[in-house]
């Protein structure tokens, strides 16, 4: 059974930092490209950043550019997100997930972890 | 403003049909990427429920079907049952974002 667990959310100063975890079971979490997906209170679903399998590939959302590092370590099945100079509009349920091999979609999501920002 | 465009909401009573659109640009679904349809149920993660345009995964009811044409997509549910009463979001691969991208999302009543 695939599965996503995060961890690492929390309420945090703005300008400050947080590192996010996600750890991955189930699968062969080498073989696939993984995502960061946030959903802010009572808001939409927005994707934040993907990593390929081989980290040789790193994309990012606009707004957390320069703010925010997306890294994996396959031999630990693991997948983070650090994230630095934190502001009040990065408040969100941050989702570890999966990106399947047809294209593009998103087939497996943890459970989420909320990371809270105060001004 | 997100990049793909879904209606706010729409509404159906037990048993009817009801679609959810989703438009998108010559970047994502206009550029051959496929669409990918996702449901939320309050105050859970979204589950995957139609990927590459069309196909199921395994445990999703054949009530529910999607199409895609252009950049165009839409996302069909016959037999309303309570249970629908959800979020619903679509998603593809956008070449100019280098990246994912979601709709807006859509808020399935169920009357």
């Amino acid at each position: 059974e695939v599965q996503l667990v995060e961890s690492g959310g929390g309420l945090v100063q703005s300008g400050g930092s947080l590192r996010l975890s996600c750890a991955a079971s189930g699968f062969s979490f080498r073989s696939y490209w993984m995502t960061w997906v946030r959903q802010a209170p009572g808001k939409g679903l927005e994707w934040v950043a993907n990593i390929n399998q081989d980290v040789s590939v790193k994309s990012y959302v606009d707004s957390v550019k320069g703010r925010f590092t997306i890294s994996r370590d396959n031999a630990k099945n693991s997948l983070y997100l650090q994230m630095n100079s934190l502001r009040a509009e990065d408040t969100a349920v941050y989702y570890c997930a999966r990106v399947g091999y047809n294209n593009y979609e998103v087939d497996y999501w943890g459970q989420g972890t909320l990371v809270t920002v105060s001004s | 403003q997100s990049v793909l465009t879904q209606p706010p909401s729409v509404s159906g009573a037990p048993g009817q049909r009801v679609t959810i659109s989703c438009t998108g640009s010559s970047s994502n679904l206009g550029a051959a990427f496929d669409v990918h349809w996702y449901q939320q149920l309050p105050g859970t993660a979204p589950k995957l429920l139609i990927y590459g345009n069309s196909n199921r995964p395994s445990g999703v009811p054949d009530r529910f079907s999607g199409s895609k044409s252009g950049t165009s997509a839409s996302l069909a549910i016959t037999g309303l049952q309570a249970e629908d009463e959800a979020d619903y979001y679509c998603q593809s691969y956008d070449i100019r974002l280098s990246g994912l991208v979601f709709g807006g999302g859509t808020k399935l009543t169920v009357l």
